[in-house]
């Protein structure tokens, strides 16, 4: 199994709402990682887990919460969001964070916050 | 600061050649990815380079110059299904260990026409 997967595809949530953005994997991988993408813009990093510890918060905002239950899943709990929190989030995985490990992407959720 | 440049669009011939070009000016560097993005749908890694020099995979060969901060992505025999996103990536373990942060370019959409 090579494969990165999200849930779910698409959400929409109003701006009291709490949602949560879910990504599995069963390649054995210990990296595990939450993209942004916005329209017709590049991947911006967000967290990195490295054997289930956060290690890089790249000074997201607090109302979005990671959590990585075990070395499959990593969440993204989503509250009290913005319209322009709306976006692609990717979620991706490698062996770990020594080089040359390649990201393998997920198919992301397409988020939109009314 | 952060800053990796590619051309905005381009577009090929069915069955020509094209060259993606990318150049980076980043605070660190310990490898340079290249990532192919069809609308809607996750990046997909196509190549790495750590060494200055050639990779070659298929139809696709990448080129790295450290000292000209500079990379290009070749591919060869264009096929329709081509037509995507090219996404530059530079690994970052600016933090002094082991983070496998990747900034990614602006991303080029590449067209192929018959």
């Amino acid at each position: 199994d090579t494969e990165v997967t999200q849930t779910p595809k698409h959400l929409v949530m109003g701006m009291t709402n709490k949602k949560s953005l879910k990504c599995e994997q069963h390649m054995g991988h210990r990296a595990m990682y939450w993209y942004k993408q916005k329209a017709k813009k590049p991947p911006e990093l967000m967290f990195v887990y490295s054997y289930e510890k956060l290690s890089i918060n790249e000074s997201v905002p607090s109302r979005f919460s990671p959590e990585c239950p075990n070395s499959s899943l990593l969440n993204l709990h989503l509250h009290a969001l913005q319209p322009e929190d709306s976006a692609l989030y990717l979620c991706a995985s490698s062996p770990g964070l020594a080089s040359p490990d390649e990201q393998f992407f997920g198919p992301g959720t397409r988020l939109t916050v009314l | 600061g952060q800053n990796i440049d590619q051309p905005t669009e381009m577009t090929a011939t069915e069955g020509a050649i094209v060259q993606i070009n990318c150049t980076y000016q980043t605070s660190g560097f310990n490898g340079l990815f290249w990532y192919q993005q069809h609308a809607g749908e996750a990046p997909t890694f196509l190549s790495y380079n750590v060494l200055d020099g050639l990779e070659e995979k298929g139809r696709f060969s990448s080129f790295l110059s450290r000292s000209k901060g500079y990379s290009y992505l070749l591919l060869k025999e264009l096929q329709m299904k081509d037509s995507a996103s090219y996404l530059c990536a530079v690994r970052d373990d600016l933090r002094g260990g082991a983070t496998n942060k990747l900034i990614f370019g602006t991303g080029t959409l590449l067209a192929v026409q018959p």
